[in-house]
């Protein structure tokens, strides 16, 4: 149980486009999802806090209108990037809370590539 | 107040060895300390995890030992394998619940020779 799916687990898109990631929790309602960013061979930086049907919480140096975030419904929250560029190429990862635990459960990551 | 430390940065260990790796913590909120293994390419997985009223938590081959008043823990492998080799991360949480974050050290990049 508590797996935790994103898509796709890459993408190379050209500079100036946008592109989105869905984060999905395929055996559980997910109250609270989380977005991180990893740069090669560092640690695991939290981006985002997104809350099912309200409005994201950002951390200190993110973009709010650049890294748009989604959580719609119990089990997809999506993240956007948004007029990519070199710079934004990454690892994102996901991860989401259960409604009645205090784990967090990561998603496999995905690539993203900007040329 | 927020930041994890962790040490080292990386480790080498010949297979059958412990393998320790240590963290320390500022703030005395934190109620919740997991740890993450991480293979390249690939989203960190929970190994194991331990709350501030027990000293030594015991998975397998992984113990976490836990001082609350020096405000550190620490990660054990017992008789290391090389399918061991991985980042590995401690962590933090203020939150009895999964609401609230999780601050990541800065990882330790373990290998485990034959």
């Amino acid at each position: 149980g508590a797996v935790v799916s994103q898509h796709p687990s890459r993408v190379i898109c050209k500079s100036g486009t946008s592109v989105k990631i869905e984060c999905r929790s395929l055996d559980f309602q997910a109250t609270t999802m989380f977005w991180y960013r990893q740069f090669p061979k560092q640690s695991l930086m939290l981006m985002a806090t997104s809350n099912e049907g309200s409005k994201a919480t950002y951390e200190q140096g993110v973009e709010k209108d650049k890294f748009l975030i989604n959580h719609a419904s119990l089990t997809l929250s999506t993240l956007t990037v948004t007029s990519a560029h070199p710079e934004d190429s990454s690892f994102y990862i996901c991860s989401a809370g259960g409604l009645n635990s205090y784990e967090q459960y990561f998603g496999p990551g995905t690539r993203l590539t900007v040329t | 107040q927020q930041q994890v430390k962790q040490s080292p940065q990386s480790l080498i260990v010949q297979k059958g060895g412990i393998s320790i790796i240590n963290c320390a913590y500022e703030n005395t909120a934190f109620d919740y300390f997991p740890w993450y293994q991480q293979f390249p390419g690939k989203g960190p997985a929970l190994l194991i995890a331990i709350r501030p009223d027990v000293s030594e938590k015991k998975e397998g081959r992984f113990t976490i030992s836990f001082n609350k008043s020096a405000k550190q823990f620490s990660l054990h492998i017992m008789d290391s394998q090389p399918g061991d080799s991985a980042t590995y991360f401690c962590a933090a949480s203020m939150s009895k619940t999964s609401y609230d974050k999780v601050i990541f050290g800065p990882g330790t990049s373990l290998s485990v020779i034959p």
